[in-house]
């Protein structure tokens, strides 16, 4: 089974300044993906960037990066240059390498981007 | 290309009644899942479909839950005797099986409120 944490229920941010949204995690698999979602006060849930666990380079998608530190199970999002249209509820998730590929999510993080 | 889409939108229905909520994965996506977000629960997994197999139910939460794929292409979620714990929001999303397809595209749900 898998286990998903995001420790932070809110964060504000100022435009244009960066922000760093905490995940981390707990697998018995050894091959895993790992990504991250956004979801507006619409309710889509907009894929954001994925990360494979045997990836040596972290993912990077514009302004989305995702610091995957896998002896210490954690993918951390970094969205820099923050706008006012990245306010949102943002997923962390993960799934294993195996048939299914199902995610767990973690119970996410709203960001408030201030103008 | 046309994304996930899902109807109807938005349902309210009373206790006790039956309901089909609808998923029309990417076209070319064989592998289709149905999640669940509620308050109380955050983001659960449902059920998974490859093709129109679905060999990982574990997550209906009890027989009055079931869904289909027929075609290889759209699922209907059906809810019989809907419970006041039912309202949630139902999300299907879909992927490219194989190695390179990990990544799952989300529909915009359907909002279930149950009088």
């Amino acid at each position: 089974a898998q286990k998903i944490t995001q420790t932070q229920p809110g964060m504000f941010v100022q435009e244009k300044e960066a922000v760093t949204l905490d995940c981390t995690y707990d697998t018995s698999d050894q091959s895993y993906g790992l990504f991250w979602y956004k979801q507006p006060s619409s309710g889509e849930m907009i894929f954001l960037i994925y990360q494979g666990s045997y990836d040596e380079q972290n993912a990077t998608e514009g302004r989305y990066s995702l610091n995957f530190q896998k002896a210490r199970k954690s993918a951390n999002l970094v969205i820099s240059a923050s706008q006012l249209g990245d306010s949102a509820m943002y997923f962390c998730a993960m799934s294993p390498r195996s048939n299914d590929y199902k995610l767990s999510f973690g119970a996410g993080t709203t960001v408030t981007v201030r103008a | 290309g046309a994304g996930v889409s899902q109807s109807p939108s938005n349902k309210v229905t009373e206790k006790g009644k039956d309901v089909e909520l609808r998923c029309d994965p990417i076209s070319g996506h064989t592998a289709l899942y149905w999640y669940r977000q509620s308050l109380g629960q955050g983001l659960e997994f449902l059920i998974y479909f490859q093709g129109n197999s679905a060999p990982d139910k574990s997550g209906l939460p009890s027989d009055r839950f079931s869904a289909e794929r027929t075609g290889g292409s759209v699922s209907t979620l059906t809810i019989q005797r809907t419970q006041q714990e039912d309202s949630a929001v139902y999300l299907c999303a879909s992927r490219v099986s194989g190695g390179a397809g990990e990544t799952q595209y989300f529909g915009p749900g359907t909002r279930l409120l149950v009088l």
